[in-house]
């Protein structure tokens, strides 16, 4: 990918689980964001976290952001059938408005 | 108001033919970013404007590969001629202030798979 890689490639979890991945970049960052992809569908934002912030959460979903580490990770709690998707995060360099996306992690939640 | 609006969703074309995407971006949007997906390379950015001038397009493949915006509703992604290889998925997005004004990030559009036999 262009900046990132996000681990596990592919993820499988039960229903009611908390499902976890990791995004790891190359480059000092201004911001980064999560994003998920529908099959067949085009990418929604999810989160976005500044470089001076180290985690943040939006209902079910919880960021951190380890810049010392260039690493993230987006924990989703209490999965649903319906968070099956592939999830990716984006980086914003400190050298323009850019977003570089990372190769993503595709989540299935089995009812 | 509808989103990014891409067209066509799918496109099938022969090698050397001419393909066109176009893009409608959210109106306000002052940012537009192309943007390819492959299983093999992911999502790379091809090309992006602000207030309808490009600005980077350091992420274009090849000549083969033009893209436009004439005004801020409308941008077009050229290709000429198309090769297989070209074959993906490609994206519009638009945001405004690049995409951190806010932290709405970027909005997407459902995508042009674009086939070349």
């Amino acid at each position: 990918s262009q900046q990132g890689e996000e681990d596990p490639q592919a993820l499988s979890i039960q229903e009611g689980e908390n499902a976890t991945m990791n995004c790891s970049y190359k480059t000092s960052i201004n911001n980064l964001q999560w994003y998920r992809q529908n099959s067949g569908r085009g990418l929604v934002h999810l989160i976005l976290i500044r470089s001076n912030e180290r985690e943040k959460h939006s209902g079910r979903l919880r960021v951190t952001l380890d810049t010392s580490k260039k690493s993230s990770s987006l924990l989703i709690t209490a999965s649903r059938a319906a968070d099956t998707a592939s999830y990716f995060c984006a980086t914003e360099r400190n050298t323009g408005n850019q977003f570089y996306f990372g190769t993503g992690t595709s989540l299935t939640v089995i009812p | 108001d509808a989103g990014v609006i891409q067209s066509p969703r799918h496109e099938v074309t022969e090698m050397g033919q001419e393909v066109t995407l176009r893009c409608k971006p959210i109106s306000g949007h002052d940012y537009l970013f192309w943007y390819r997906q492959t299983m093999m390379r992911g999502l790379e950015l091809l090309i992006y404007f602000n207030n309808n001038v490009p600005i980077d397009d350091s992420g274009m493949p090849e000549d083969r590969f033009s893209a436009k915006m004439p005004n801020a509703s409308f941008s077009t992604l050229k290709i000429q001629p198309s090769e297989p290889r070209d074959s993906a998925v490609y994206f519009c997005a638009s945001s405004y202030a690049g995409g951190t004004g806010g932290g709405w990030g970027y909005t997407f559009g459902s995508g042009t798979r674009l086939t070349v036999v």
